[in-house]
């Protein structure tokens, strides 16, 4: 099994622009999320999704968007990407929703927005 | 809302000494508790969770971690460090959730652990 792939590893954008961070998972797992992790501070939840069409925000979620529409598939969006969004970005998946499961991380996403 | 505290920035140890992480948390009713290394450049890799029964948690790579319900604490220790142990550890708690909604993963800001010969 794969487990959680996310793609790119790197990225650079310039302030304004777009893009999309792809996130898949093959585990069959329902819970999906997006955190970023800075330095000091953590990992911070952007988004999550506890099944196909279900999505919500987290602690940090403006700047972002999600959508979920096949359980494998949980990508997130920067509509105008600004420095502040520098970070390295992990998605994770876990079993259920019920919370007595790990959840397993991809290997993350190195953002740097000039 | 529930949180995570890991007091220590940095926690630095001989190799084959015992060491220690420190995490405490809140969280209404009983938490779910889990610990995750992070080595550079790598994603998080998952230790240890504690559910429910034994306080005593018992994870990969010799790691165990005691659950206190009295000082709202869950530290994770080892017996003797390796120097190979070197990495970001976190701390997470989720509670349960509540009708209609899901049940979220808070993590503490991390503890770089040093293990040095």
């Amino acid at each position: 099994n794969a487990g959680v792939t996310q793609t790119p590893k790197f990225q650079v954008l310039k302030t304004g622009q777009s893009m999309t961070l792809q996130c898949a998972q093959d585990m069959n797992h329902e819970y999906m999320s997006w955190y970023r992790q800075d330095p000091g501070m953590g990992l911070r939840l952007i988004h999550y999704s506890v099944g196909a069409g279900i999505t919500d925000q987290g602690e940090v979620p403006n700047g972002y968007n999600v959508s979920r529409s096949t359980t494998e598939d949980f990508p997130l969006r920067l509509l105008s990407a600004a420095p502040s969004q520098t970070s390295v970005y992990f998605c994770a998946s876990s079993r259920a929703r019920g919370g007595n499961t790990e959840a397993f991380f991809g290997q993350g996403t190195r953002l740097t927005v000039v | 809302a529930q949180s995570v505290a890991q007091p220590e920035d940095q926690v630095n140890v001989a190799e084959g000494n015992p060491l220690t992480v420190k995490c405490t948390y809140s969280v209404s009713g009983n938490p779910y508790l889990f610990w995750y290394v992070q080595y550079p450049n790598r994603g998080l890799q998952f230790l240890l969770k504690y559910i429910t029964g034994d306080n005593l948690v018992k994870g990969s790579y010799g790691f165990e971690a005691e659950f206190n319900k009295s000082q709202t604490s869950f530290h994770l220790k080892k017996p003797s460090a390796l120097v190979s142990d070197s990495a970001l550890y976190f701390c997470a708690v989720r509670g349960l959730p509540h009708a209609g909604t899901a049940s979220k993963l808070t993590f503490g800001t991390g503890t770089r652990l040093q293990v040095t010969l």
